[in-house]
């Protein structure tokens, strides 16, 4: 059971280029979510799911977008990207029950924009 | 508009003590609230929650007494070990929202 998988752990991109973060989940669960972490930040939420093929923005959606073809997965793509997205990208899901909203957290992805 | 404030950004407690953590919200909807833990290059992990409904929720070493009227919540760690040090996460959650609103995270470093 690995929870939550992050691929890639660390990137360096070109402003301008693209690229896809994706996101597994092994424990079934309906949520999924994408945050950026910045320093003095906290967590904030980028786009989220409440089950497959679903889709909602967040707090900070703009320059991502998000697809969740399979229940497992969740990926997250920065079409331009720009110095300003340069953060820690963490991967969450989620179920509603005992703990509510308790989420469980991949390791996080590194993005360097340069 | 930050629903969620953690106003220390950092907290140095010496070991053994107890180490209290602040949190503050603005959002009376909310009727769900949480912490995690998170240590340098993981991803954080829940710690301890607590509903609307208590005032109080203790586990081991770990309580979070939350105070409605004053629309607070703190996480008391008793005593503090060294392995505490990490930063921490309070959240919270409105009925239906199916998300979490978090806090910018308090660092909590234990010093021997």
């Amino acid at each position: 059971n690995a929870g939550v998988t992050q691929t890639p752990k660390f990137r360096v991109l070109k402003t301008g280029q693209s690229m896809t973060l994706l996101c597994a989940q092994d424990m079934n669960h309906e949520y999924m979510y994408w945050y950026r972490q910045d320093p003095g930040m906290g967590l904030r939420l980028i786009h989220y799911s409440v089950g497959e093929g679903t889709t909602a923005k967040g707090e900070v959606p703009d320059g991502y977008n998000v697809s969740r073809l399979k229940k497992q997965n969740f990926l997250l793509g920065l079409e331009s990207a720009a110095p300003s997205q340069t953060s820690v990208y963490f991967c969450a899901s989620g179920d509603r029950g005992e703990h509510q909203e308790t989420q469980y957290f991949g390791p996080g992805t590194r993005l360097l924009v340069l | 508009d930050q629903q969620v404030k953690q106003n220390s950004p950092s907290l140095s407690v010496q070991e053994g003590r107890i180490s209290i953590l602040n949190c503050d919200y603005t959002n009376s909807m909310f009727d769900y609230f949480l912490w995690y833990k998170k240590y340098p290059a993981e991803g954080p992990t829940f710690l301890i929650s607590i509903s609307s409904i208590k005032d109080k929720n203790e586990d081991g070493r770990f309580t979070v007494f939350l105070n409605k009227s004053a629309k607070h919540l703190s996480l008391h760690i008793v005593p503090s070990q060294p392995g505490d040090s990490a930063v921490y996460f309070c959240a919270a959650s409105d009925p239906g929202a199916q998300k979490l609103v978090f806090g910018q995270g308090t660092r909590l470093t234990i010093n021997p």
